[in-house]
């Protein structure tokens, strides 16, 4: 079992609609990052998070520490959202990041 | 804000020959570095960790004289993929730390196509 999982792996949308994508993890953590890959390969890091909750303009990450759980919410989805959407966390006492296996999201118009 | 570059950003060349890839931190100063290969489809999976001016750490199963990583300065670190062969193709990606309220936030860069033929 990967000790980050992500769901779902694929995910198809119309535009306009609310999106939401799940990551667990089974290690304990100092950080969780959403990171968003374009087809182009580049990846933007979009949130970091250790508590709480955080948004930034139709875009909101939460994170549950005691059920090691957080999600990605899209609101209004755009065809320009389209990509894949990678949860990574690190680990407590390391630098380095460990790495679910992406939510390929697809929004049409 | 936090800016990486990466360099050159595609590069297509023939078994046996060396590639080195360049990864810039444009605006701040890396603490750390770190090097990562992408399969197509799959997840990111470091390859080494590397500090300024101290030798790489290097991931389990990762050979350390293919992949030379150099850390020359707080702003650059190269890795050289060397006597390249067609199962070295892949995406190369860098990222690097940058010092926030007290803790490390990676930043990415674009990333590295690399095909050899």
């Amino acid at each position: 079992k990967n000790e980050v999982e992500q769901s779902p792996q694929n995910l198809t949308a119309q535009e306009g609609e609310f999106i939401t994508i799940n990551c667990s993890y089974s290690v304990g953590i100092s950080a969780l990052h959403w990171l968003q890959q374009h087809p182009g390969g580049g990846i933007v890091s979009l949130f970091m998070l250790s508590s709480g909750k955080k948004k930034h303009g139709r875009l909101i990450a939460t994170i549950n520490i005691q059920e090691k759980h957080s999600s990605l919410h899209i609101t209004a989805s755009h065809p320009r959202d389209s990509a894949v959407y990678i949860c990574a966390v690190r680990s407590v006492g390391t630098d380095k990041l460990i790495f679910g296996t992406g939510t390929r999201l697809q929004v049409f118009p | 804000g936090a800016v990486v570059s990466q360099h050159p950003s595609r590069v297509i060349c023939k078994s046996g020959t060396s590639v080195k890839i360049e990864c810039r931190s444009l605006d701040f100063q890396a603490t750390t570095m770190f090097w990562y290969r992408q399969f197509p489809k799959k997840s990111l999976m470091l390859m080494a960790t590397s500090n300024e001016g101290s030798k790489a750490t290097y991931e389990q199963g990762v050979e350390k004289d293919k992949f030379l990583i150099n850390h020359a300065s707080l702003t650059l670190s190269t890795l050289t993929v060397t006597s390249a062969h067609p199962e070295d193709s892949s995406f190369y990606i860098c990222s690097a730390g940058k010092r926030e309220q007290g803790t490390d936030t990676q930043y990415f860069g674009p990333g590295t196509r690399l095909t050899v033929l």
